[in-house]
């Protein structure tokens, strides 16, 4: 049973143009998001987070949406960067557990 | 030191044998988790620890798998017996802020893949 769920395997995007990249959760004792990034042979970077109180958290060219009824996140990136070319995971909370639950992650190329 | 150093990066093992996988956090960190990672998939909590308690082992898949942190500092995953369903890469991840904060954050190590053969 996937509690968090990224539907997208892989998105190919242009340089200087948005990425966008959905994730979605089940859970709704879920109450505090974060997406993080991963290059090939290091261990995931955090990027930003969102807890349940906001819809809305940016950070630099980053941008993270929570859409709590729909129980759906995005993240935007824009603009999109080469160096931006990584996996990027998903991962939800609740404060009861103590334990991030990880989507499966989407590979983003972004194209020179 | 300025991340979290995990040893070995690579290591494998025939099946039945034991491995030890050690995790140094970041200095001060008091939260320490180990996450099992599958090739294609996303990381999977296993256990932990706050300072030298192990909270939760909840995700620990079989008792062939075993965590400690005896000084609250550095850490240990040990598995016992291997099978070939081990093989993933593991990491470690540490935390300065409490759980439930909005600046937790977790920091990962790089990961040791186990490869059983």
């Amino acid at each position: 049973d996937q509690q968090v769920k990224q539907n997208s395997p892989s998105l190919s995007v242009q340089e200087g143009r948005i990425s966008i990249l959905n994730c979605d959760y089940t859970n709704s004792m879920f109450d505090y998001f974060l997406w993080y990034k991963k290059y090939p042979a290091e261990g995931p970077t955090f990027l930003i987070s969102i807890s349940s109180i906001k819809d809305k958290n940016e950070d630099g060219r980053f941008t993270v949406f929570l859409n709590k009824s729909a129980k759906h996140l995005s993240l935007h990136i824009v603009p999109s960067q080469p160096g931006d070319s990584a996996v990027y995971f998903c991962a939800a909370s609740d404060t009861g557990r103590r334990a991030l639950t990880f989507g499966s992650g989407t590979r983003l190329q972004v194209q020179p | 030191g300025a991340g979290v150093s995990q040893s070995p990066r690579y290591k494998v093992a025939k099946r039945g044998q034991d491995v030890a996988l050690r995790c140094d956090p970041i200095s001060g960190h008091v939260s320490l988790f180990w996450y099992q990672q599958a090739l294609g998939q996303g990381p999977e909590f296993l256990t932990y620890f706050q300072n030298e308690a192990q909270l939760d082992k909840s995700g620990l898949p079989s008792d062939r798998f075993f965590a400690e942190r005896p000084e609250g500092s550095v850490s240990t995953l040990k598995i016992q017996r291997t099978q070939q369903e081990d093989s993933a890469v593991y990491l470690c991840a540490s935390s300065l802020a409490d759980w439930g904060t909005e600046q937790f954050v977790l920091t990962f190590g790089a990961g040791s893949r186990l490869t059983v053969l």
